[in-house]
């Protein structure tokens, strides 16, 4: 039982670059979320899925996109890197729809040039 | 939207230290969770409550919900060593939705 796991640890990207997050989760949670830290900030939620095949929009959600194929994966991904998308990502699964039951995982850090 | 004040941001102190953390909302909320994040890891919940004036300890961690429903605060006894990370207080609303605080970063001194 590995929880939520995140690839990459760390990333570097180049302006206009893309590319893909990978989540994925082994405890058979229906919500996955996308949260993005800031220093010296919380965690700001970007997407959320309530279920394989439906996702939706969280509080920053500009510049991102998700998919939510399967119940164990949700990936995120950058469409055009942009020095703003400069941060650490985290993952989150849930059982239940309430936060407190929410399982992080260790975060992609991502450096945009 | 609401605004959510965390503080202090940082707090440098000595092992064996009590440490308070507080958290203000300009708005009523339902649900308080305060969480701990240590280098390299994401957050853990520490502790949730639910209800006005409630007062919940985890070991030698203690949160209460103002009676207010607009603010909490978590007290850390007798530091130690390995309480060093970022705390954050996280409010839910009823329609699902959260704000997390900016964190304090707590420092303990051996």
């Amino acid at each position: 039982n590995a929880g939520v796991t995140q690839t990459p640890k760390f990333q570097v990207l180049k302006t206009g670059q893309s590319m893909t997050l990978q989540c994925a989760q082994d405890m058979n949670h229906e919500y996955m979320s996308w949260y993005r830290q800031d220093p010296g900030m919380g965690l700001r939620l970007i997407h959320y899925s309530v279920g394989a095949g439906i996702t939706d929009q969280g509080e920053v959600p500009n510049g991102y996109n998700v998919s939510r194929s399967t119940t164990e994966d949700f990936p995120l991904r950058l469409l055009s890197a942009a020095p703003s998308q400069t941060s650490v990502y985290f993952c989150a699964s849930s059982g239940q729809r309430n936060q407190e039951t929410q399982y992080f995982g260790p975060g992609t850090r991502l450096l945009v040039l | 939207g609401q605004q959510l004040n965390q503080s202090p941001q940082s707090m440098f102190i000595q092992e064996g230290e009590d440490v308070s953390m507080n958290c203000t909302s300009s708005s009523i909320f339902n649900t308080w969770l305060w969480y701990k994040q240590e280098p390299g890891e994401g957050p853990v919940l520490l502790i949730a409550l639910y209800k006005a004036g409630e007062l919940t300890s985890n070991g030698r961690l203690t949160a209460q919900f103002g009676i207010t429903r607009k603010d909490s605060f978590l007290n850390i006894s007798a530091s130690i060593p390995s309480d060093v990370g970022i705390y954050f207080c996280r409010l839910n609303t009823n329609a699902g939705k959260s704000t997390f605080g900016d964190g304090t970063t707590l420092t303990v001194k051996p």
